[in-house]
């Protein structure tokens, strides 16, 4: 109940192409949905969140996608670049943050 | 401005030695969190203060891990009797006044290796 899943584990792009992260909840409670970008040695970093009451977001290249009633949302990076490599969490709020296992994104130059 | 600051940034210890590790939030930041990301993993929550009280405690794994805070700024997380499994890295977050769970700002963490 208080997991969330996040597909692929890694995942390798070209440089310009869509990179595309999914995530699944079961806890309808979860109320807030942010994605964070970890460089390697760096904390993680706020890239986007989403409400459940809305079902898209855009912020310049990064989109998340929310499906409220399948309980999942995704993370679409447009045009991608080879400075988005990083590892990128999902994480839902609830009594408190759960994050996904997190995604390995190389963009391939 | 300044951000979340962890201390130290790397730490080797021997099995059984207790270990303690520092977090500087930012400053007026109300809410301090404790998280911890094991290679290849999620993060794990382990604690939440705010200001010096903790409201949550439910993620610490075991009575050798306690966390304290003082002056609604400095944390301090302790793990006492280290064991191999307690490697990995330990995430300091704060938020600002407001909601609790708001946005959280990430410190660099410290590399807790148990050998």
């Amino acid at each position: 109940q208080q997991q969330v899943k996040q597909s692929p584990q890694s995942l390798i792009v070209q440089k310009g192409g869509i990179s595309i992260i999914n995530c699944a909840y079961e806890n309808t409670a979860f109320d807030y949905f942010p994605w964070y970008q970890q460089f390697p040695g760096k904390g993680p970093a706020l890239l986007i969140a989403i409400r459940p009451d809305v079902s898209e977001k855009k912020e310049g290249r990064f989109t998340i996608s929310f499906n409220k009633s399948a309980k999942q949302f995704s993370l679409h990076i447009m045009d991608s670049q080879p400075g988005d490599s990083a590892t990128y969490f999902c994480a839902a709020r609830g009594q408190n943050f759960v994050f996904g296992p997190g995604t390995r994104l190389s963009v391939l130059p | 401005g300044a951000g979340v600051s962890q201390s130290p940034s790397n730490k080797v210890t021997e099995k059984g030695k207790d270990v303690e590790l520092r977090c500087d939030p930012i400053s007026g930041h109300t809410a301090l969190y404790w998280y911890r990301q094991s290679l290849g993993q999620g993060l794990e929550f382990l604690i939440y203060f705010q200001g010096n009280s903790a409201p949550d405690k439910s993620g610490l794994p075991s009575d050798r891990f306690s966390a304290e805070r003082t002056g609604g700024s400095v944390s301090t997380l302790t793990i006492q009797r280290t064991q191999q499994e307690d490697s990995a890295v330990y995430l300091c977050a704060s938020s600002p006044p407001g909601l609790p769970y708001n946005e959280q700002f990430f410190g660099p963490g410290t590399r807790l290796t148990v050998l």
